[in-house]
């Protein structure tokens, strides 16, 4: 299966930055398959982004995706105080389909 | 509006059995494959099992296969997942989640039940 290792753990920001988290793959994800996800504490995991780029209805053009094959970033232009949660990459080009351990963005 | 409400949890012994429910509303339940992933208290997200439009296509990870049957009920927009042999590691939150597009990202999520394995 696709181990996808997440990186930083935790990124301390204040709002108005930049955040940059990177989700790598242990093996090339068929057709850039991937989807990014934001978890608040006590809530279900929101689709944020999928197929690495495509924002989800509904999803400020803050967040964007990017990458291909075993890289892939999710950025958050200008972080927002309701964008400090936990965010996870998935994987959905193989079987089984996977996620990353979430990388928590807090507020600095 | 798309709504997944998921039902049936609780504590439970290990060995025991306990089935959890999904109700879903605001859509074509049945042209949609569903799926179970949970998160363990505090941990990352894991996906457990799918299931095709007509219960054609089942599937599950390796760390449930022989233990959970999933399994739906289009007449009654209803998703189910049957847990047996119950072990201390299954405790999670267990959300119901649509598939969108076959086989590829969750969206959207219910807001889960919580099962917990424990003597």
């Amino acid at each position: 299966e696709i181990v996808l290792t997440q990186s930083p753990g935790t990124l301390s920001l204040s709002p108005g930055e930049r955040a940059t988290l990177s989700c790598r793959a242990s093996q090339s994800v068929a057709l850039n398959f991937l989807a990014w996800y934001q978890q608040k504490p006590g809530q279900a995991p929101r689709l944020l982004i999928y197929g690495a780029s495509t924002r989800a209805t509904g999803i400020p053009d803050r967040f964007s995706g990017s990458g291909a094959g075993t890289d892939f970033t999710l950025t958050i232009n200008r972080v927002e105080p309701e964008d400090f949660a936990v965010y996870y990459c998935q994987q959905y080009g193989n079987s089984p389909r996977t996620f990353g351990q979430g990388t928590k963005v807090e507020i600095k | 509006e798309v709504q997944l409400v998921e039902s049936g949890g609780g504590l439970v012994k290990p060995g025991r059995s306990l089935r959890l429910s999904c109700e879903a509303s605001g859509f074509s339940f049945s042209n949609y494959t569903m799926n179970w992933v949970r998160q363990a208290p505090g941990k990352g997200l894991e996906w457990v099992s799918s299931i095709s439009e007509t219960g054609t296509y089942i599937y599950y990870a390796d760390s449930v296969k022989g233990r959970f049957t999933i399994s739906r009920d289009n007449a009654k927009n209803s998703l189910y997942l049957q847990m047996n042999s119950l072990r201390a590691e299954d405790t999670s939150l267990y959300y119901c989640a649509r598939d969108p597009h076959d086989f590829s990202w969750f969206d959207p999520w219910g807001q889960g039940t919580l099962v917990t394995v424990s003597s």
